[in-house]
């Protein structure tokens, strides 16, 4: 697609339930971020992947929390056991960093997408 | 680590110009990024620095001081549509892409 597509826009859970979210990226882009962002705060890092791979999972909040990226492109956020303060705003982006087809180097700037707003009741 | 400063909020009158400022320090670096943030929507681009200077796009001007870990977003001839939550980011060096945002700063923009 155009753009970076995350689903559901809006999920909510009850406490204890398990939830997944879904990140499409950008084509072509090989870096994809999961943050956090609660209700009048910054963003939150969770994960960051190269490819498929994660090399950092250091803002995952804890063992609850888990990611996974296949083939490269679309990624899912699962959160087991949900809890009330999991409740916020997952946004997802994609970038593509250092020289593209045309052989220009570009920012590596991030896309976003419009988010998933989880609520957990 | 990084660790990344930003005012939490600031407030300027139409017409006029306002300077938010971020500081930084990182244990390596590879670029800097001004993002904006309205309400309940994603954050946008606005801009990138990776060398020490002014970048002009605009309205919107920013400027990096490696040596000093800091940064300015300029915002000339407000507008009220600038209110927004103006976020700071910054990308280590290496082959390392953990982009770090601030907490950001909410600017209302007054008549």
């Amino acid at each position: 697609g155009a753009g970076v597509s995350q689903s559901p826009s809006n999920k909510v859970t009850e406490k204890g339930k398990d939830v997944e979210l879904r990140c499409d990226p950008i084509s072509g882009h090989t870096a994809l971020y999961w943050y956090r962002q609660s209700l009048g705060q910054g963003l939150e890092f969770l994960i960051y992947f190269q490819g498929n791979s994660a090399p950092d999972k250091s803002g995952l909040p804890s063992d609850r929390f888990s990611a996974e990226r296949t083939g490269g492109s679309v990624s899912t956020l699962t959160i087991q056991r949900t809890q009330q303060e999991d409740s916020a705003v997952y946004l997802c982006a994609s970038s593509i960093f250092g020289r593209g087809l045309a052989g220009l180097a570009n920012t590596g700037e991030l896309f976003f997408g419009e988010g998933s707003r989880l609520t957990v009741l | 680590g990084q660790n990344i400063d930003q005012p939490t909020e600031m407030t300027a009158t139409e017409g006029a110009i306002v300077q938010i400022n971020c500081t930084y320090q990182t244990s390596g670096f590879n670029g800097l990024f001004w993002y904006q943030q309205h309400a309940g929507e994603a954050p946008t681009f606005l801009s990138y620095n990776v060398l020490d200077g002014l970048e002009e796009k605009g309205r919107f001007s920013s400027f990096l001081s490696r040596s000093k870990g800091y940064s300015y977003l300029l915002l000339k001839e407000l507008q009220m549509k600038d209110s927004a939550s103006y976020l700071c980011a910054v990308r280590p060096s290496g082959g390392y892409q953990k982009v770090t945002f601030g907490t950001g700063t909410k600017l209302q923009v007054i008549p």
